[in-house]
């Protein structure tokens, strides 16, 4: 079956950065999009932007350009977000979404990224 | 961008009761999706292409609308339609955006 699996959570300081991992099973890899969304506690859905798995080609929502970076390891189907420079404000979940025909069909668990000093 | 505005914002339903969550856009849209979320779970795909329900989704379940205004309905609610639904857009020329969220609970 279709699985999205993503990395554990992760405790980090301002200033440092993380690197989170969506490992997708079950279909071929790069047949598929994959789209990042951000949810700070207690609030909405937030895109991020996307990475087309067959060329590495990404592309950012303004809100995300600069200290995000999408990332692939297609041997391994594996899609990764790293975030640099880490701020408060960057503390929520980050999902993984697999995109099919504009909308998102499978969905990672999510991570819990917490920026605390 | 394109805006989408969820309303209501929150609300509280009967068992049994009908219900409509509205989803506006600032510009027109071809298609509308929505999805359902839990506490502490990952979003479902719940409605796709404005009015096709997502597999596993009860029939009770439908979608519609066109242009800039899209609702999802729940025709008789049950205790396990509690959750946060969202609408989500992806035009050309736009960047994808969701709507606010839809808290739906039970009375």
């Amino acid at each position: 079956q279709i699985q999205l699996v993503q990395s554990g959570p992760e405790l980090k300081k301002p200033g440092e950065s993380v690197k989170i991992s969506c490992k997708a099973s079950g279909y071929t890899f790069t047949d598929y999009a994959m789209h990042w969304v951000k949810q700070a506690p207690g609030k909405g859905l937030k895109w991020m932007g996307w990475i087309n798995t067959y060329t590495g080609k990404p592309t950012y929502a303004d809100d995300f350009k600069g200290r995000f970076v999408f990332s692939l390891e297609a041997s391994a189907s594996t899609a990764n977000l790293q975030i640099s420079n880490l701020k408060n404000e960057d503390t929520a979940t980050y999902f993984c979404a697999r995109e099919w025909w504009n909308n998102f069909d499978y969905w990672g668990q999510g991570v819990m990224v917490t920026v605390s000093s | 961008e394109i805006v989408l505005t969820q309303s209501p914002t929150t609300m509280a339903a009967s068992p049994g009761e009908k219900v409509t969550i509205t989803c506006r856009a600032s510009s027109s849209v071809s298609y509308m999706h929505w999805y359902q979320q839990k506490p502490g779970a990952s979003p479902k795909p719940w409605i796709y292409d404005t009015s096709k329900l997502a597999s596993g989704v009860p029939n009770r379940f439908s979608g519609s609308g066109s242009g800039t205004s899209y609702s999802l309905t729940i025709s008789s609610m049950e205790t396990e339609d509690t959750a946060t639904y969202y609408c989500q857009q992806w035009s050309s020329n736009s960047p994808i955006t969701f709507g606010s969220g839809t808290k739906l609970e039970i009375k």
